[in-house]
């Protein structure tokens, strides 16, 4: 699986848009880009992911750019309760292939 | 989605003693993984476990210390053997299931089972 880089941690303003953003340069052409998220104490909740398309659902929006080469995950108005660690994870075709967990990005929204 | 239970959700255990931890899902699902995640860390993937054959361990961890039972499609155990204070750890279930398109997966995981040794 191809490595992912992301910050260690950011901040963001509840009510504002948190964008985490992601590398993953040597992402092959049929990996996925998946988002995770832990939240203090919990198991991992799965966010997102895409292939190659911007993607939304009722979490988040994923932007990828267009040679692949990484990705921004978009909490359009965060609140309190987003706060956790982001895992950008890259991963192969069809689900066979592992998830693995970096390090990930603390996001921590203040009031 | 698949709802998954663990147990226990906590235990304290002396060393040298064993612990089995119970993973369960309201669902038939084909993969279920086992994961680790020691204080302060990310999560390491300890075991894949597919029913009807032995589990596939990741580099570190051996059958002996992690033993893997995968009796049906909605069950699965994890022992963790002979332990010791670095096995103070969160262990955490996961299971693999499709979702809407046939070449997409995304895993649900467990609430986990936080282990201290002592």
């Amino acid at each position: 699986d191809a490595k992912t880089t992301q910050p260690t941690s950011m901040d963001c303003a509840e009510g504002r848009a948190a964008n985490l953003p992601c590398n993953h340069s040597t992402i092959s052409g049929n990996e996925y880009v998946y988002w995770y998220r832990q939240i203090h104490s919990q198991g991992p909740q799965y966010i997102i992911h895409g292939l190659k398309n911007n993607e939304t659902n009722e979490m988040a929006s994923l932007i990828i750019t267009e040679d692949r080469k990484s990705s921004t995950l978009i909490l359009p108005h965060a609140t309190l309760r987003d706060t956790a660690v982001y895992y950008c994870i890259v991963r192969g075709y069809g689900g066979t292939d592992k998830l693995i967990f970096g390090t990930g990005t603390r996001l921590q929204v203040f009031p | 989605s698949a709802v998954i239970s663990q147990k226990p959700s906590r235990d304290i255990c002396q060393r040298g003693t064993s612990l089995t931890i119970q993973c369960q899902v309201d669902s038939q699902v084909t993969m279920m993984f086992w994961y680790r995640q020691q204080p302060g860390q990310s999560l390491t993937l300890i075991a894949t476990a597919n029913q009807g054959s032995e589990a596939t361990y990741e580099s570190g961890f051996v059958i002996d210390k992690f033993p893997i039972s995968r009796p049906n499609l909605t069950f699965s155990t994890l022992t963790v053997s002979n332990m010791s204070p670095e096995d103070s750890s969160i262990y955490l279930c996961s299971v693999e299931s499709p979702r809407g398109r046939a070449t997409s997966y995304e895993q649900y995981f467990g609430p986990g089972t936080r282990l201290t040794v002592t």
